[in-house]
């Protein structure tokens, strides 16, 4: 099953700057990779799905980007703002593309 | 607008009791997952459903878990008995399976056994 390793310690940054997570996996290099945000007490959040041949992915201030030499994708939060403070977790499908494993996640916090 | 909605949200038992939590998937949406979440394990799959019918239940422990959807609207998830150990936040998500697995999450039911 895949393995995936996202930073276990909190990233604190001030606001307006930009916030960058990583996810790392160690098997096989699925089609695509989804990322999710989680605020305390709630459930996780879909925010963006990037597959495999996109390379980079945009939505208002994320940018998504995936990289299957590397086995890496990177999240980043351009212009960060407190409201961005929350767990982030990357998530991969498994082989049978039913179900996902999700990473432990990364806390961010944006401080004003 | 239509989400998931978990029930109970909180819930406090001794060990030994039966604990049942329930799910109301989004109407329409034909797969639902069942996790649980600690601080040292992270979110982990504990059973999934395609139509109804039970996928992959893997993740459960067998001798003590059940899980189950009587009908399109409502899942469960038994615990019986409970232990200590299975405090945590249980999930349940509901997806389409055409939809490349994003997962829409309900609030969650933090169960505490003592």
């Amino acid at each position: 099953s895949q393995k995936i390793e996202q930073n276990s310690e909190a990233l604190n940054i001030q606001e307006g700057k930009t916030a960058t997570l990583t996810c790392n996996y160690t098997n096989y290099s699925p089609a695509y990779l989804q990322w999710y945000r989680q605020d305390p007490g709630r459930g996780p959040v879909f925010l963006l799905l990037i597959r495999e041949n996109e390379k980079e992915k945009r939505k208002e201030r994320l940018k998504v980007t995936f990289d299957t030499t590397l086995k890496q994708s990177l999240f980043h939060i351009t212009a960060s703002q407190p409201a961005d403070s929350a767990t982030y977790l990357c998530a991969l499908p498994n082989s049978g593309y039913s179900t996902l494993t999700f990473g432990k996640g990364t806390m961010l916090l944006v401080s004003p | 607008d239509a989400r998931v909605t978990q029930t109970p949200r909180h819930k406090v038992t001794e060990m030994g009791q039966e604990v049942t939590m329930r799910c109301q998937p989004i109407l329409g949406h034909n797969t639902v997952f069942w996790y649980r979440q600690t601080m040292m394990q992270g979110l982990e799959l504990l059973a999934y459903f395609r139509n109804r019918a039970p996928l992959d239940d893997s993740g459960m422990p067998k001798d003590r878990f059940s899980a189950e959807m009587p009908d399109a609207t409502l899942a469960t998830l038994k615990i019986q008995p409970s232990e200590p150990r299975d405090s945590a936040v249980y999930f349940c998500a509901s997806g389409l399976s055409y939809r490349a697995g994003e997962q829409f999450f309900g609030p969650g039911t933090r169960l505490t056994v003592l």
